[in-house]
């Protein structure tokens, strides 16, 4: 069964703090994205990867950076969370030219 | 840019069909998908239709394509209350693997 995970399914921080967001996928997928979900507004891009080490900016990148070391795990990293980043996280994995995005199941930030 | 349109909420009582429509501003959109968002889980692919296909028919699903209209909808027959989620329209273009997402069509079923 193919999978997407991420470390966790609620996380909360304080202003300022470094937050790290992890996902790892177990089907060899070259792609990789990271995807909030905020309610009226759907899902934006933050930040993709096409391969290990490579990463292009999405729709909304800033406050966000991205470390793909390994094909199998990509991390998004805030490094200043401000109240205005808690949302749903969401971390997407595809092989390129397939046709289906698998989805981790999310985790939702909260940023006091 | 690109945009994916599609209405934010849809409510319709348990055994009757739901018709989820979604409108598109790609042209060369090549690959368009229906997403199912089920509470606190991520999203999982639910069908998907090619642009040179009029209609796609799966158990209780029917995808419609209007091509010329960019006009996509998702029939669900006989819902039931496990079919509350949120449906997101989605479509990609042969020359990229990124899809651009619609907002999320919320379904309520209700008795």
């Amino acid at each position: 069964d193919v999978k997407v995970t991420q470390s966790s399914r609620y996380l909360v921080k304080r202003t300022g703090e470094k937050v790290f967001l992890e996902c790892v996928q177990d089907m060899d997928h070259e792609n990789m994205f990271w995807y909030r979900q905020d309610p009226g507004l759907g899902l934006r891009l933050i930040y993709f990867s096409y391969d290990v080490k490579m990463k292009e900016k999405g729709d909304i990148p800033e406050g966000y950076s991205v470390s793909r070391e390994k094909k199998e795990r990509f991390s998004l990293i805030l490094e200043s969370a401000s109240t205005n980043q808690t949302s749903m996280y969401l971390c997407a994995s595809t092989t390129t030219g397939g046709n289906e995005q698998f989805f981790g199941p999310g985790t939702r930030l909260t940023v006091l | 840019g690109e945009d994916v349109e599609q209405s934010l909420f849809l409510s319709v009582r348990e055994g009757d069909s739901s018709v989820i429509n979604c409108t598109y501003t790609d042209s060369s959109s090549t690959y368009l998908y229906w997403y199912k968002q089920e509470p606190g889980a991520g999203l999982q692919l639910l069908t998907y239709i090619f642009s040179n296909m009029d209609m796609k028919q799966d158990q209780r699903l029917t995808v419609l394509l209007n091509k010329k209209d960019k006009h996509l909808s998702l029939r669900i027959a006989d819902t039931q209350t496990g079919d509350s989620a949120i449906y997101f329209c989605a479509e990609r273009s042969g020359g990229s693997y990124i899809p651009t997402f619609g907002r999320g069509t919320s379904l309520i079923v209700h008795p």
